[in-house]
């Protein structure tokens, strides 16, 4: 059974175009994090939230925001994508901050 | 210096061949260390976490030498479906256990 969920699996937007990614975990933790990925780049980390705190990373562009309703679900909200947007995302959750992140299976996000 | 870093390969073997890579890192406080698995356009897997003592899961031997700031993995007798990208992930105390990914190593492995 999947664990962490990430909808859609693929996505096609065009320059300038808002678009939402979601991502939503079984697994009840207490962590959840997401990564832009380039290719041949490790992951790049964006902004984590442990419960309800909100972290966002120094390097991270305004363009990029999140909100997470619940314990469950978290969204990546890019309000504007440039070409340069395009990669993958991947959604990780971890049971507490030091522990084990399980990766969803990532949204490719295309940008037109 | 980067925080992590990794020799990104490729690493090309022989099936049936033994294979170790290193991942050094930078910061003295760090606690918790993982090996992922990332196979072309899907997402990282845990492959193993990687404990003081050392661990061994199968033909697959983590170890941690705080004293020289790497983490091992060694795998042995190698199959073709080892053929991926491994990373190593490190988080530190003083970074609030943010996660630093190394770019990863690639493996080939060919009959």
């Amino acid at each position: 059974d999947a664990m962490v969920i990430q909808n859609p699996r693929y996505q096609v937007t065009q320059f300038g175009k808002p678009v939402t990614l979601s991502c939503s975990q079984t697994l009840n933790h207490n962590v959840m994090y997401w990564y832009q990925q380039k290719s041949s780049q490790a992951p790049k980390l964006l902004f984590h939230y442990y419960d309800k705190d909100f972290n966002n990373e120094a390097d991270t562009p305004d363009n990029f925001q999140s909100r997470r309703p619940n314990t469950s679900f978290c969204f990546l909200d890019i309000r504007s994508p440039g070409l340069g947007d395009a990669a993958m995302y991947l959604c990780a959750t971890s049971r507490e901050r030091e522990e084990t992140q399980y990766f969803g299976p990532g949204t490719r996000l295309l940008v037109l | 210096r980067k925080e992590v870093e990794q020799d990104p390969g490729p690493f090309n073997v022989p099936e049936g061949a033994t294979v170790a890579f290193n991942c050094t890192y930078s910061n003295s406080a760090s606690q918790s260390f993982f090996w992922y698995r990332q196979d072309c356009r899907k997402e990282p897997k845990l492959l193993m976490s990687v404990y003081s003592s050392g661990n061994e899961d199968g033909r697959f031997t983590a170890q941690l030498n705080r004293a020289s700031q790497y983490i091992s993995l060694l795998i042995r007798d190698s199959k073709l479906s080892d053929s991926a990208t491994y990373l190593c992930v490190v988080k530190s105390t003083g970074g609030s256990y943010i996660p630093t990914f190394g770019r990863g190593t690639s493996l080939i492995v060919h009959p």
